[in-house]
């Protein structure tokens, strides 16, 4: 069974603070991805990797930085919360090698609260 | 810009029916296709994926894909109250590390 873990299902943090939001998978995948879900918007790409320390600007990167350090971890950084970032946050990885995109396996998520 | 659309419903189907769902995509390079079901407040879920044209069964649900229409639908039989989610539609690309494309998801109500 693929695990993709999450750090916090909710967090609450004050305006500025910096926040690290941790992504873990154990099924050796090549990609992982951070989106953002909120009301009537959908899933939105913030960042992704397909190796170590490689990433890709998603769709709305503005406020955010992430770091891969190892193959199973993968890292959102909000360098200084605002609260327009107060979202549910998720993490997914997949399978990187091959000629299509493969599934993406998802975490719990994190209820991230900006006060 | 590769779009991937569905009606966001609220779609209303009564318990024992079947429910269809559907979904286009821009992209006619699109290889593969996904189905996820998000019930509220919980992550996606991966129910269904499809690579090639025609239908794929898996218990109650079946995937359909058609290439030349750039459609996607999946079928629920006998649906369920427990199948009442929202259900997101997704397409990739020719390339391993290509990110997908989700559409904003169909709101399913089964009414038992």
């Amino acid at each position: 069974d693929v695990k993709v873990t999450q750090s916090s299902r909710y967090l609450v943090k004050r305006t500025g603070e910096k926040v690290f939001l941790e992504c873990v998978q154990d099924m050796d995948h090549e990609n992982m991805f951070w989106y953002r879900q909120d009301p009537g918007l959908g899933l939105r790409l913030i960042y992704f990797s397909y190796d170590v320390k490689m990433k890709e600007k998603g769709d709305i990167p503005e406020g955010y930085s992430v770091s891969r350090e190892k193959k199973e971890r993968f890292s959102l950084i909000l360098e200084s919360a605002s609260t327009n970032q107060t979202s549910m946050y998720l993490c997914a990885s997949s399978w990187g090698l091959g000629t299509i995109s493969y599934e993406q396996y998802f975490g719990p998520g994190t209820r991230l609260t900006v006060t | 810009q590769k779009e991937v659309e569905q009606n966001s419903g609220p779609l209303s189907v009564p318990e024992g029916a079947i429910a269809s769902l559907n979904c286009t995509y821009s992209d006619r390079g699109s290889q593969s296709f996904f189905w996820y079901r998000q019930y509220s407040g919980k992550s996606p879920e991966l129910i269904m994926f499809i690579y090639s044209n025609g239908d794929k069964e898996d218990g109650r649900f079946t995937a359909q894909l058609n290439k030349a229409s750039q459609y996607v639908s999946l079928l629920i039989r006998d649906s369920q109250p427990s199948d009442s989610a929202t259900y997101l539609c997704a397409a990739g690309g020719n390339f391993g590390n290509e990110k997908l494309t989700f559409g904003t998801g169909t709101r399913l109500t089964i009414i038992p």
